[in-house]
């Protein structure tokens, strides 16, 4: 069975702050993709990175870094110098690889950044 | 481009009565979900599709029912409204393609059974 948990349920920051969300997973598949989505205030989900399996390598997509450790099931989220427009919940999530894409989502993680 | 569409945005519902929530596409996707979201939950999986014609359900069908009747389309269907079918309703769709391409959503339907 798959899992996905984000422990943190809610976190603070006030502006400028880095601040990582943690995202910790479950599955016995060998394939699988992992993604973050973000909900902000107005309900939409927006897709922010996929990642497989086989790619450890960590990404940086301007404000925005991934680092992802097969060895601790990680798959980490940081914002670096957040800002206000930041605020939303963030839902990582895992899928298996083939077929109708299962995908078991995280409760989330809701990112208050206080200016 | 309108992606993933649905209708309506918001709903209130007596309980015992029915309505379906709709749910188009424009971008030929085979797949489509339909997903629930509950207060600080995640999402959780209600019924799915790989094509026209073909459903199966997910994590939590009991209370629902879905057609594909084309590519384009997959209306979720609540037969006799409960209170804990209040929720969020999301829609998605993704291209079957080679290397799990990500799940596009709709805005979400909020719904509320009295």
């Amino acid at each position: 069975a798959q899992k996905v948990t984000q422990a943190q349920t809610e976190i603070s920051v006030v502006e400028k702050e880095d601040v990582t969300l943690d995202c910790v997973y479950e599955t016995r598949d060998t394939t699988y993709y992992l993604f973050w989505y973000k909900q902000p205030p107005s309900g939409e989900l927006v897709f922010l990175i996929r990642r497989n399996s086989f790619d450890e390598q960590n990404e940086i997509s301007g404000r925005y870094s991934w680092n992802f450790q097969k060895s601790t099931s990680s798959f980490n989220f940081t914002i670096t110098a957040s800002q206000v427009v930041d605020s939303a919940v963030y839902f990582c999530a895992l899928s298996n690889s083939g077929g109708y894409q299962k995908v078991t989502f995280g409760t989330g993680t809701k990112l208050q950044v206080i200016p | 481009n309108a992606g993933v569409t649905q209708t309506p945005k918001f709903r209130i519902l007596k309980i015992g009565q029915s309505m379906t929530l709709q749910c188009t596409q424009d971008m030929n996707h085979n797949y489509m979900y339909w997903y629930r979201q509950d207060p600080g939950m995640g999402l959780k999986l209600i019924y799915y599709s790989v094509g026209a014609g073909i459903t199966d359900k997910g994590e939590v069908p009991n209370g629902y029912n879905v057609s594909r009747s084309t590519t384009e389309d997959f209306p979720l269907r609540l037969e006799l409204a409960a209170p804990s079918q209040t929720s969020v309703y999301f829609c998605a769709s993704r291209d079957p393609g080679p290397n799990n391409q990500p799940q596009h959503f709709g805005d979400g339907t909020r719904l509320s059974i009295l």
